[in-house]
């Protein structure tokens, strides 16, 4: 009965790999985001989904694209892996846009060698 | 833009004592929310409370409560009697009702609770 998964939840690779972390919310939300967590915890959104459509493109480089097939899903696309692109990367959803609760998956954590 | 101050970035009790966390936040806005989630050793973050910025009753939870003082701009967390399980990183969280629409977080306070 999970609300929010991600997969995969470790993901180890190299400089220069393409990647993507898949994520699903099985809460009938209509809002998905994804946020970044560095080494020092700071969590800051990266992109917002609503209803399948972009809200939110924060100032985030262009190798990390977003895809929304459904409103059930957010995937997160990386190209060309950077060492800093390594954090937690956390999925989350919402019902509503502005002022609904969002329920956070339990994170990726992503390590570029 | 929304910014949120967590002064506090680790504090250590022993088990039973209580424990403050602060949180101050700046917005223009005059509709506002307030989260705070808690993230524990396991990694996952879990949500604790939404707060409606029209809305300054205190909360209590349990073990846990929250004072909003609009006029000082403050949302702060009190866990009572404190548990080991209690070992987080909490962050508190504005969002607005207009505007950029984002979740924007404190830095966190980690709380460390000793036996």
């Amino acid at each position: 009965d999970t609300a929010v998964s991600q997969t995969p939840k470790y993901l180890v690779t190299q400089m220069g790999n393409d990647k993507s972390i898949k994520c699903e919310q099985n809460l009938g939300h209509d809002t998905m985001y994804w946020y970044k967590q560095d080494s020092k915890k700071f969590l800051k959104i990266m992109f917002s989904y609503n209803n399948k459509e972009l809200i939110i493109n924060e100032t985030v480089p262009n190798r990390f694209s977003p895809k929304s097939p459904d409103k059930a899903h957010l995937n997160l696309h990386i190209n060309s892996l950077e060492l800093g692109d390594s954090a937690v990367y956390f999925c989350a959803s919402s019902q509503g846009r502005t002022r609904e609760t969002q329920y956070f998956g339990p994170g990726t954590r992503l390590l570029v060698l | 833009a929304q910014k949120v101050t967590q002064a506090q970035t680790e504090i250590s009790v022993v088990e039973k004592e209580d424990v403050t966390l602060d949180c101050v936040y700046e917005t223009r806005d005059t509709t506002y929310y307030l989260f705070w989630y808690k993230q524990p050793p396991s990694g996952e973050l879990v949500f604790l409370i939404r707060r409606n910025s029209f809305d300054e009753q205190n909360e209590i939870s349990g073990r846990y409560s929250w004072n909003f003082q609009k006029s000082t701009s403050s949302f702060n967390f009190t866990i009572t009697a404190s548990q080991v399980v209690d070992s987080a990183v909490y962050f508190c969280a504005p969002r607005t009702q207009g505007g950029s629409e984002k979740l924007v977080f404190g830095k966190g306070t980690k709380l460390t609770v000793n036996p």
